[in-house]
């Protein structure tokens, strides 16, 4: 069953360095997204991503924040200079329609820990 | 913007206990899912469900869309059971994100 994959499961990094988190969307979706879930909290949308370029992002994504499609497979979501409260969980999904919307997978997650 | 509500927000059970888990909403849907979260964090997709009932094995999901809630039921429950589960919609005027319930923890005892 094809499936949405992440890299690394788990990321530790010193405050103010950059980290870049890594998803593979099931190849024949067109539709990608991240999301985040700090420690005990509801899971919170970040942006998503058509057609090479940001459709919607939320207030969390400021200009810390970067996503990027740099071949047919990768999804990268790069945050520029971590602190203590980018610690979260990070979620990629895809899908492959939005109109009308279609199920979105999920990845397995990178637990981020910014030290 | 829309409201997701899910009920009860703890839950504990002896394994073989069957459970019915609750998310309503404030807004017509278009997209509603049911995910697990296990121990270890990790998402897991139950059922893609904007109506009507589905089943899997021992989990089975209605939702009734006109009445704006959704169910999960669990039946003869497992300690592999225990873990969040979240509802999460989408809705008419935003079928870009998925909304999220604070989730249902839930505790399966041996």
């Amino acid at each position: 069953e094809p499936e949405v994959t992440q890299t690394p499961s788990h990321q530790v990094t010193q405050m103010g360095q950059e980290v870049i988190l890594r998803c593979v969307p099931i190849s024949n979706h067109l539709y990608f997204y991240w999301y985040r879930q700090i420690l005990g909290q509801k899971v919170e949308f970040l942006v998503s991503f058509y057609n090479n370029e940001i459709s919607e992002k939320s207030e969390i994504f400021d200009d810390q924040f970067s996503v990027e499609r740099p071949d047919g497979s990768n999804f990268t979501l790069k945050i520029r200079s971590t602190k203590l409260e980018d610690s979260a969980m990070y979620f990629c999904a895809s899908r492959t329609r939005e109109r009308p919307p279609t199920e979105a997978f999920f990845g397995q997650g990178t637990r981020l820990t910014v030290v | 913007g829309i409201q997701v509500e899910q009920s009860p927000p703890d839950l504990i059970l002896q394994e073989g206990a069957n459970s019915t888990l609750r998310c309503n909403f404030s807004d017509s849907v278009n997209n509603l899912q049911w995910f697990h979260q296990n121990p270890w964090g990790q998402l897991i997709n139950l059922f893609y469900i904007p109506s009507g009932t589905k089943q899997n094995g021992r989990l089975s999901a209605t939702t009734v869309a006109t009445e704006r809630y959704s169910l999960l039921y669990i039946s003869s429950s497992q300690t592999t059971d225990s873990g969040v589960y979240f509802c999460a919609l989408g809705y008419a005027g935003n079928n870009r994100k998925l909304i999220w319930g604070l989730g249902t923890s839930l505790a399966v005892n041996p």
